[in-house]
C-alpha cells in the first residue's frame, strides 16, 4: 500500500517566517508533486521532481521553492510567508502515472 | 489561463441515478485525462483515467467519454449512491502523465441524496 505522509496537518506561521512543509513516501517512487488546493480553483502545480535534486516549476512557483536531498524525501519551503500563502497544500508521488497524495497540511499565515 | 475547465461547479442527484460531469481543454498536447476524488479530509485518489486513443473507459459504475475532436471528456456515474458524495476532479496531463505534474479542473462538489 503506498504511503505518502505529510510532516503536519495543521500549521499556523506568521507573516514573514520561513515555513517548511516535509513529503514522505514509501514507495520508491521516482516523481514527487506539490500542489495547493483553494476553494473555487481546484488543485494547481506548484513544483515537482522527477528525480534527486532536480526539480522543475509548476504553473504557480512564486514565493516557494523545493529540496529533494533524497529520494524518498520532497520539502517544500516559503522563503518569506504571506496571508496570500493561506491554503491546502497536498504532497504527491508517482512511479508511472497514477499519482498518490498525501492527506494534505492546512497553512494558515496570520 | 485556465487550461481545463470543468462544470458543473456543485451537483445533487437522486440515490440510483446518474451523476454527469464534464470537461473541456485547451491543450492540444495533453495525452491523458484522469478523475480524481477526494472524501473531506483526505488526498484525491485517482479514480479512472482514459487516453485520448479509445472514446470510452468503464470501470464498474463509472464511464469515461472522450471526444477527442470537441478537447471534452466527461465523468459517468451510474446507479449513483451516497457514498459517492465526494468533489470530483478532472485533470490532464501531457508525456502521458508520468513525470509531469497534473493540470486540474476547478472540481465538482457532489451530493447523493438518499
Amino acid at each position: 500500500d503506498v504511503k505518502v505522509t505529510q510532516s503536519s496537518r495543521y500549521l499556523v506561521k506568521r507573516t514573514g517566517e520561513k515555513v517548511f512543509l516535509e513529503c514522505v513516501q514509501d514507495m520508491d517512487h521516482e516523481n514527487m508533486f506539490w500542489y495547493r488546493q483553494d476553494p473555487g480553483l481546484g488543485l494547481r502545480l506548484i513544483y515537482f521532481s522527477y528525480d534527486v535534486k532536480m526539480k522543475e516549476k509548476g504553473d504557480i512557483p512564486e514565493g516557494y521553492s523545493v529540496s529533494r536531498e533524497k529520494k524518498e524525501r520532497f520539502s517544500l519551503i516559503l522563503e518569506s510567508a504571506s496571508t496570500n500563502q493561506t491554503s491546502m497544500y497536498l504532497c504527491a508521488s508517482s512511479l508511472y502515472t497514477e499519482q498518490y497524495f498525501g492527506p494534505g497540511t492546512r497553512l494558515t499565515v496570520t | 489561463q485556465q487550461q481545463v475547465k470543468q462544470s458543473p461547479q456543485s451537483l445533487i442527484v437522486q440515490k440510483g441515478g446518474i451523476s454527469i460531469i464534464n470537461c473541456a481543454y485547451e491543450n492540444t498536447a495533453f495525452d491523458y485525462f484522469p478523475w480524481y476524488q477526494q472524501f473531506p479530509g483526505k488526498g484525491p485518489a485517482l479514480l479512472i483515467a482514459i487516453r485520448p486513443d479509445v472514446s470510452e473507459k468503464k470501470e464498474g459504475r463509472f464511464t469515461i467519454s472522450f471526444n477527442k475532436s470537441a478537447k471534452q471528456f466527461s465523468l459517468h456515474i451510474m446507479d449513483s449512491q451516497p457514498g459517492d458524495s465526494a468533489t470530483y476532479f478532472c485533470a490532464a496531463s501531457s508525456r502521458g502523465g508520468g513525470a509531469d505534474g497534473l493540470t486540474f479542473g476547478k472540481g465538482t462538489h457532489l451530493i447523493i441524496q438518499p
